[in-house]
């Protein structure tokens, strides 16, 4: 069995602070970790995934996340918010080979000026 | 090239009614699939396929049927719908089983508000 727990259904920071969005997950293999990002009235879209490659995994809009397997953790973070990273956050496990996703129950970023 | 679409974006029912959403995918895609997404619940799956006229079961499946009598195409119906299934449903869709390789592409979602 696998799941993700993210730790904050919302995360309010100003414009120029850092993003920290938590995960954390259980697997009784291996995982690969995915983040997507839901924009307001639109579908999901991958930030970045491990996929047990490289721990610190580079993603797009300057978003990046490190996968600790030490604490079962693949925690999100972006140096300087922007306005526009408002959006949903969800983090996502599967196992190897193995195409179906779970998901966290999100989070939601909020950025003001 | 569209991606994944969905059709319709939004529907109201009213309980016992029936309806089906479309989703359809140019990228040639072998497995498909479906979700709802609640407040507070995260994406739940519902059903996917792993290829044309296969489909399977995922989380929660209950009061929905699927088909995919085409590749691209990826059909969710409810028989008698019920509040319960008042939701957001997204369909997605990948090459292939191995989600280390994969990523999988979403559609803008189907929003079905049950009466």
């Amino acid at each position: 069995a696998q799941s993700v727990t993210q730790l904050g259904s919302h995360v309010s920071v100003s414009e120029g602070a850092l993003v920290l969005l938590r995960c954390n997950y259980s697997s009784s293999v291996p995982p690969y970790l995915f983040w997507y990002v839901q924009y307001p009235n639109q579908g999901l879209q991958l930030l970045l995934k491990y996929t047990s490659a490289a721990t610190l995994v580079k993603g797009i809009n300057g978003f990046e996340a490190e996968f600790k397997k030490s604490e079962t953790s693949f925690h999100l973070t972006k140096p300087s918010a922007h306005m526009s990273d408002a959006a949903e956050y969800f983090c996502a496990v599967s196992s190897t080979g193995y195409s179906t996703l779970t998901f966290g129950k999100g989070t939601m970023l909020l950025v003001s000026p | 090239n569209a991606g994944v679409t969905q059709t319709p974006k939004f529907r109201v029912l009213k309980t016992g009614q029936s309806m089906t959403l479309l989703c359809a995918q140019d990228m040639n895609h072998e497995y498909m699939y479906w979700y709802r997404q609640d407040p507070g619940m995260g994406l739940r799956l519902i059903h996917y396929s792993v290829g044309e006229g296969t489909t399977a079961k995922g989380e929660v499946p209950d009061g929905y049927n699927v088909s995919r009598l085409k590749k691209q195409n990826f059909l969710l119906g409810l028989e008698s719908a019920a509040p319960s299934q008042t939701s957001v449903y997204f369909c997605a869709s990948s090459y292939s089983r191995d989600s280390s390789q994969e990523t999988q592409y979403f559609g803008p979602g189907t929003r079905l508000l049950v009466l």
